[in-house]
């Protein structure tokens, strides 16, 4: 079982609709990520929380809202998203040391988002 | 360009062979390259890290790295059809330590 948990593992939305998804991570550490995993295309940070600081924001479009109420949950709020959004969204995890990632980032299973 | 470059296969070797799997990336100022394997359905995990100029060897894994033409590989020595996966490159940079993968390498062992 991983460290990392994600849900929902699957969701489909309409343009309209706002949802939102959840990430929990039991590891005990201190920074945590999005990514966008969509296919034929490598996996695009969205966003870094670190001690519960955003600390990156990759340019992602603003009907993408990541909330980080603790060093161990993680939010993706979302609302009127396009067709192009569809992707597998992942939630990591990690432990800085000095500042610094170790570059070890411990995944969760993934929430697959269909937008229609 | 794009900053870490993968061919995405996919590689087919047969069982017992070696696979070679490459990686280039365009950021000089580069320290750290890491490689994750993910399994069709799952999640990315950590396999191998490296520093240094040169080998690393891990059981039937091997990471190489040269800096000078910024180049990084890993090789799996006896493949097994168990591993038959995405490999998937990534490269730490100067900003924040962050990661920017490749697309990934699809793997296929076949008996």
């Amino acid at each position: 079982e991983t460290g990392v948990t994600q849900t929902p593992r699957h969701l489909v939305m309409g343009m309209t609709n706002k949802k939102s998804l959840k990430c929990e991570q039991h590891l005990g550490h201190n920074a945590m990520y999005w990514y966008k995993q969509s296919a034929k295309k490598p996996l695009e940070l969205m966003f870094v929380y670190s001690l519960e600081e955003r600390v990156e924001n990759n340019s992602v479009p603003s009907r993408f809202s990541p909330e980080c109420p603790n060093s161990s949950h993680l939010f993706l709020h979302l609302h009127t998203l396009q067709p192009e959004d569809s992707a597998l969204y992942l939630c990591a995890s990690s432990q800085e040391i000095l500042g610094m990632n170790t570059g070890e980032l411990f995944f969760g299973e993934g929430s697959r988002l269909t937008v229609l | 360009q794009k900053e870490v470059e993968q061919n995405s296969g996919p590689l087919s070797v047969p069982e017992g062979a070696i696979a070679s799997l490459n990686c280039t990336y365009s950021d000089r100022g580069s320290q750290s390259f890491f490689w994750y394997r993910q399994y069709s359905g799952k999640s990315p995990e950590l396999i191998m890290f490296i520093y240094s100029n040169g080998d690393k060897e891990d059981g039937r894994f091997t990471a190489q790295l040269n800096k000078a033409s910024q180049y990084v590989s890993l090789l799996i020595r006896d493949s097994q059809p168990s591993d038959s996966a995405t490999y998937l490159c990534a490269v730490r940079g100067t900003s924040y330590g962050k990661l920017t993968f490749g697309q990934g390498t699809i793997l296929t062992v076949h008996p």
